[in-house]
């Protein structure tokens, strides 16, 4: 089984600091997503990134940036975070975005929910 | 541009069958995927269609036609844990996923 881990559940920060959210993947999987999620907006995407130290802005990069130093790390950070950036954060893989079929599969983590004071 | 629009809720009773509709406009497509979404907890894959028609599993099934840049998923015999949000999201070669924003089913008995 595809596991994707991220490294908490829960985080509180306060208003600027720098925020670090880890994610982690165990298949080998080329692809790795930021995605956040908020009540009536679904699942937005803030950076992808197909291959080490590659990476593509998605629809809200604002305020965040990545980092993909190994294949199965991760990292999205939050420079000076802000109160609009409370959310829940996902992560997932994929085997490769240049697949047919069903092996564009995206994994997802379980989630960090970032609350922002 | 690109669209993916879903009903934001819907409500069903316990053994019941319940349709939810995805339509989507979008400048490529290679599939449509539909996952599932409890409360706090990530979202899961529960089908992929590529080629037109109904692919079934179990008591979820889920149809497809490109033409009419339409999906469904069909949930039959309702059960109580099927309470969730229902994701769809269409499948671009070389780039991510494009979610819809969603659909929060609500069963009760």
């Amino acid at each position: 089984d595809v596991k994707v881990t991220q490294s908490s559940r829960y985080l509180v920060k306060r208003t600027g600091e720098k925020v670090f959210l880890e994610c982690v993947q165990d298949m080998d999987h080329e692809n790795m997503f930021w995605y956040r999620q908020d009540p009536g907006l679904g699942l937005r995407l803030i950076y992808f990134s197909y291959d080490v130290k590659m990476k593509e802005k998605g629809d809200i990069p604002e305020g965040y940036s990545v980092s993909r130093e190994k294949k199965e790390r991760f990292s999205l950070i939050l420079e000076s975070a802000s109160t609009n950036q409370t959310s829940m954060y996902l992560c997932a893989s994929s085997l490769s975005l240049f697949v047919t079929g069903g092996d564009n599969e995206q994994f997802f983590g379980p989630g960090t929910r970032l609350t922002v004071l | 541009g690109q669209n993916i629009d879903q009903p934001t809720e819907m409500t069903a009773t316990e053994g019941a069958i319940v349709q939810i509709n995805c339509t989507y406009q979008t400048s490529g497509f290679n599939g449509l995927f539909w996952y599932q979404q409890h409360a706090g907890e990530a979202p899961t894959f529960l089908s992929y269609n590529v080629l037109d028609g109904l692919e079934e599993k179990g008591r979820f099934s889920s149809f497809l036609s490109r033409s009419k840049g339409y999906s469904y998923l069909l949930l039959k015999e309702l059960q109580m844990k099927d309470s969730a949000s229902y994701l769809c999201a269409v499948n671009q070669a070389g780039t991510a996923l494009i979610f819809g924003k969603g659909t929060t089913l609500s069963v009760s008995s």
